[in-house]
């Protein structure tokens, strides 16, 4: 596609629930990065995808998170027994080039409301 | 990575000046620095990046600054414009990382 996609773009979620955030990254690129950006806040690392390699999940907060991307491409974060201090904007980028090589391009993000 | 607080900083320009946004890294591994513009709503946008082998890179109105020695990195703009409000994000990586790290950011307001 033309950029990275992201859906829902809004997803309300009563707390406990699982939820599950898609992304549709850059077709071609190999790097595919999850981040979480709580309001007026920076952006958190939580997973890096490059290839056929193993994830880098040191950023995942807790074990309620997991990510996985199937055959190098979509990539799915999911979220178990969701909290409130779950809520943010959740934000993929994916880039061309391994180990940091170039610029990487940002969906729109999904907003997350835990109530 | 950086702590990250709970409010950005801020900094209030008047239209037609210019501005400079620092940036703290943390990893002195790091070889590729990238400088994003968030506005509301919206994920961040690259504006301009740098290699550590360079230590000034100019685009259109913008000048980023790399001073290795004590891991610091600025972004300049040039006779900032009401559509330059935003907040700008600093990130780093490198071949031994992988991934890409941010800063906190720093909210930009330009007055008419």
């Amino acid at each position: 596609g033309a950029g990275v996609s992201q859906s829902p773009s809004n997803k309300v979620t009563e707390k406990g629930k699982d939820v599950e955030l898609r992304c549709d990254p850059i077709s071609g690129h190999t790097a595919l990065y999850w981040y979480r950006q709580s309001l007026g806040q920076g952006l958190e690392f939580l997973i890096y995808f490059q290839g056929n390699s193993a994830p880098d999940k040191s950023g995942l907060p807790s074990d309620r998170f997991s990510a996985e991307r199937t055959g190098g491409s979509v990539s799915t974060l999911t979220i178990q027994r969701t909290q409130q201090e779950d809520s943010a904007v959740y934000l993929c980028a994916s880039s061309s080039r391994p180990r940091g090589g170039s610029e990487a391009f940002f969906g729109q993000g999904t907003r997350l409301t835990v109530v | 990575g950086e702590s990250v607080g709970l409010h950005l900083p801020t900094l209030s320009v008047q239209e037609g000046d210019n501005s400079i946004i620092n940036c703290a890294y943390s990893n002195s591994a790091s070889d590729y620095f990238i400088w994003y513009k968030q506005e509301s709503g919206k994920g961040p946008q690259f504006i301009i990046d740098i290699r550590s082998n360079m230590d000034k890179r100019q685009g259109q109105r913008v000048t980023v600054l790399l001073n290795k020695t004590v891991k610091h990195l600025s972004l300049q703009i040039a006779a900032t414009q009401p559509g330059d409000s935003a907040v700008y994000f600093c990130a780093e990586t490198g071949r031994s990382q992988g991934n890409l790290i941010f800063g906190k950011g720093t909210k930009l307001s330009v007055k008419p």
